[in-house]
């Protein structure tokens, strides 16, 4: 299995552009987590689905943010407008299980100049 | 609010030695924890976990202590290898939920 894909892997955009991030879960995992790391809140989950539906999405800051899980194999994250204090790492995870053993994606490393 | 606290950001330890990564956490309904270690540029991947219901847990080389009283667990690496050398993610998280509260991380070194 090639694990958690996620595109792209860096993106630097200017203030106020709408950026969407995407990820692609382990094929057969039935939850899938979107956090954001950075250096001093560590890493945050900002929303989970289980089987396409959001279950929790009480650590999306503010209503810039939004994600959707249209099918199985595919989610995606948008920050519109974007703010410079958005640049961070975003991480996809996926699971079979919600607390079974979490395998991460590499990461969008975002740059709002 | 952190839940899930390192309070050492950094930690450098010499090849062969023993290294300690230490985490506390202030919610005494977190059950299950976990320790993921993280590379530059990849993701974080599942190190070692814990039950509450266990005081230790043995893997190889780590193992993972668990103290409920104090709220605290830690992670030891015997012998340290430069190959550990990453960050290492604290995580918990509570009963009767699917969600993993991490912490700030500690960047191990270990030096030759």
């Amino acid at each position: 299995d090639a694990g958690v894909i996620q595109s792209p892997r860096h993106e630097v955009t200017e203030m106020g552009q709408e950026v969407t991030l995407r990820c692609k879960p382990i094929s057969g995992h039935d939850y899938l987590f979107w956090y954001r790391q950075t250096m001093m809140r560590g890493l945050e989950l900002l929303i989970y689905f289980n089987n396409n539906v959001p279950i929790d999405d009480s650590g999306m800051p503010e209503d810039r943010f939004s994600a959707k899980m249209p099918n199985a194999s595919f989610s995606t994250l948008k920050i519109q407008p974007s703010e410079p204090r958005d640049s961070a790492v975003y991480f996809c995870a996926s699971s079979f299980g919600g607390l079974d053993t979490q395998y991460f994606g590499p990461g969008t490393r975002l740059t709002v100049l | 609010d952190q839940q899930v606290k390192q309070n050492s950001p950094s930690l450098s330890v010499q090849e062969g030695r023993i290294s300690i990564l230490n985490c506390d956490y202030t919610n005494s309904m977190f059950d299950y924890f976990l320790w993921y270690k993280k590379y530059p540029a990849e993701g974080p991947t599942f190190l070692i976990s814990i039950s509450s219901i266990k005081d230790k847990n043995e893997d190889g080389r780590f193992t993972v202590f668990l103290n409920k009283s104090a709220k605290h667990l830690s992670l030891h690496i015997v012998p340290s290898q430069p190959g550990d050398s990453a960050v290492y993610f604290c995580a918990a998280s509570a009963r009767n939920t699917d969600k993993l509260i991490f912490g700030t991380g500690t960047r191990l070194q270990v030096f030759p």
